[in-house]
C-alpha cells in the first residue's frame, strides 16, 4: 500500500518533444504528490508538486496531470531540451506517512 | 540551491568502522529527513526530526543513529559499517513536522565501505 510504481524507467524524447512520465500509488490517503528533478551527483530538487483537489498544475514547461479515481498521476515536459536530461522521482505522502519515491525515471533529450 | 548543506560530500571507510554525517537544513525549517538512495533501492526514508525530538522513523537499522541539535543541524550516525552500507545519504528539510509539505534536499555524502 505504500508503493509508488514509475514508468517509464528510462525515456528518450526528440528535442523540442514531450517527455511524459506516469506514476501509480494504492494508498488512498496521499494527498501529496511532488515530483523531483536529480543531475548526476547532485540531491533531489523539488520540480512541481500537486494535491489531490486539483486535476491538473502547470509551472511553466512542466505539467502535472492528476487522476485521483485511477490513483495516478503523470509529468508532462513540453518543448523537451537537452537540459531536462536527469533522472526525475515521483512520490507520494500524506501528513503521517513518510515520502515514498517512484524508482526513477531516467530521461536523455536529444538534439 | 536547495539551501541544506551536507558535509563530507565523499567517505571512504573500511568494515566495521563508524562514520557521522553531518546536515544544516534551510533557514526557518525545524524538520530534517534522513534518505539512503541506493541503486537497487531507490530513495528509502530513514528517519525524521523535528524541532529535536525524533518525529518518525523508517527503513532505518539498529546500527544507525541520528539526533538533531538545538542549533537545528542534524547528525546521523551509522556504525559497525558493512558493505551494504554503500549508498548516497541524503538530508532534507522542510518547514513544520507535517510530511506532506514541500521537502529540500541536499546533495547528499556518498559513503563508499572498502
Amino acid at each position: 500500500q505504500q508503493q509508488v510504481k514509475q514508468s517509464p524507467q528510462s525515456l528518450i524524447v526528440q528535442k523540442g518533444g514531450i517527455s511524459i512520465i506516469n506514476c501509480a500509488y494504492e494508498n488512498t490517503a496521499f494527498d501529496y504528490f511532488p515530483w523531483y528533478q536529480q543531475f548526476p551527483g547532485k540531491g533531489p530538487a523539488l520540480l512541481i508538486a500537486i494535491r489531490p483537489d486539483v486535476s491538473e498544475k502547470k509551472e511553466g514547461r512542466f505539467t502535472i496531470s492528476f487522476n485521483k479515481s485511477a490513483k495516478q498521476f503523470s509529468l508532462h515536459i513540453m518543448d523537451s531540451q537537452p537540459g531536462d536530461s536527469a533522472t526525475y522521482f515521483c512520490a507520494a505522502n500524506s501528513g503521517n506517512t513518510p515520502l515514498v519515491f517512484g524508482k526513477g525515471t531516467r530521461l536523455s533529450v536529444i538534439a | 540551491d536547495s539551501g541544506v548543506t551536507q558535509t563530507p560530500k565523499h567517505l571512504i571507510t573500511a568494515t566495521g568502522q563508524r562514520v557521522t554525517l553531518r546536515c544544516s537544513p534551510r533557514s526557518g525549517d525545524l524538520s530534517v529527513y534522513w534518505y539512503q538512495q541506493s541503486l537497487d533501492q531507490g530513495l528509502q526514508f530513514l528517519i525524521q526530526y523535528y524541532n529535536g525530538e525524533e518525529r518518525a522513523k523508517g527503513n532505518i537499522l539498529e546500527r544507525f543513529s541520528a539526533q538533531q541539535f538545538p542549533d537545528l543541524h542534524s547528525e546521523l550516525n551509522l556504525s559497525s559499517l558493512e558493505l551494504g552500507d554503500s549508498a548516497l545519504y541524503f538530508c532534507a528539510s522542510s518547514r513544520a513536522g507535517q510530511r506532506n509539505q514541500p521537502q529540500h534536499f541536499g546533495d547528499g555524502t556518498r559513503l563508499s565501505i572498502l
